[in-house]
């Protein structure tokens, strides 16, 4: 079954401390990206990659890294977390000739 | 579930009617639009697209219209049903040929269905 797959789907946190939320994806997709969804904000992008090796600030990156050692997977970083980062997260992925985006289930982090 | 549909606009219709939910886009050099669909604690699911050299499409129930002179998308559903009760999102891609590196979400519609 093609699908993105996020983990941790829940993780309340404290402020400071490193996380890492793992996306996955089989679908041999080149772009991967990461959003943020707050209430009255919408979808935000964090940081995308157009493919291994290669990626790009979204709109909102400020405290966050990523990275793509694999095409597979696209970890995003939060090396020091706060509390205005608490948030619900997707992961998603798609290939330059479809279009379209896949997206996980999402991560709901607290961090408090 | 996911409180993804606070401070957000509200549709309501009774099932069985036609749905119409509209979005206004950003960006003129826009020429790729989908409609994604996100239900309480869910990640959005992809519903249909649209290229900028079209102005109408239409799958399973589902229309959307594109309105290039105004900017303006549109998704039609035909015989609401209680499953399509969700937030509804319009994205558009800002770089030529859909790179999903640029895509650009609207607020979200919320579509509640009355049985």
């Amino acid at each position: 079954e093609a699908q993105v797959t996020q983990n941790p789907r829940y993780l309340i946190t404290v402020t400071g401390k490193k996380l890492t939320v793992t996306c996955s994806q089989n679908m041999n997709h080149e772009y991967m990206s990461w959003y943020r969804q707050d209430p009255g904000l919408g979808l935000r992008q964090i940081y995308y990659s157009m493919n291994v090796e290669v990626t790009d600030k979204g709109d909102v990156p400020e405290g966050y890294k990523v990275s793509r050692k694999e095409k597979r997977n696209f970890p995003l970083i939060l090396e020091s977390p706060s509390p205005n980062q608490t948030s619900l997260y997707f992961c998603a992925s798609s290939s330059p000739i479809q279009g379209r985006a896949f997206f996980g289930q999402g991560t709901r982090l607290t961090v408090v | 579930g996911e409180s993804v549909g606070l401070h957000l606009p509200t549709l309501s219709v009774q099932e069985g009617d036609n749905s119409i939910i509209n979005c206004a886009y950003s960006n003129s050099a826009s020429d790729y639009f989908i409609w994604y669909k996100q239900e309480s604690g869910k990640g959005p699911q992809f519903i249909i697209d649209i290229r900028s050299n079209m102005d109408k499409r239409q799958g399973q129930r589902v229309t959307v219209l594109l309105n290039k002179t105004v900017k303006h998308l549109s998704l039609q559903i035909a015989a609401t049903q209680p499953g399509d009760s969700a937030v509804y999102f319009c994205a558009e891609n800002m770089a030529n040929g859909g790179s999903q590196g640029n895509l650009i979400f609207g607020k979200g519609t919320k579509l509640s269905v009355k049985p």
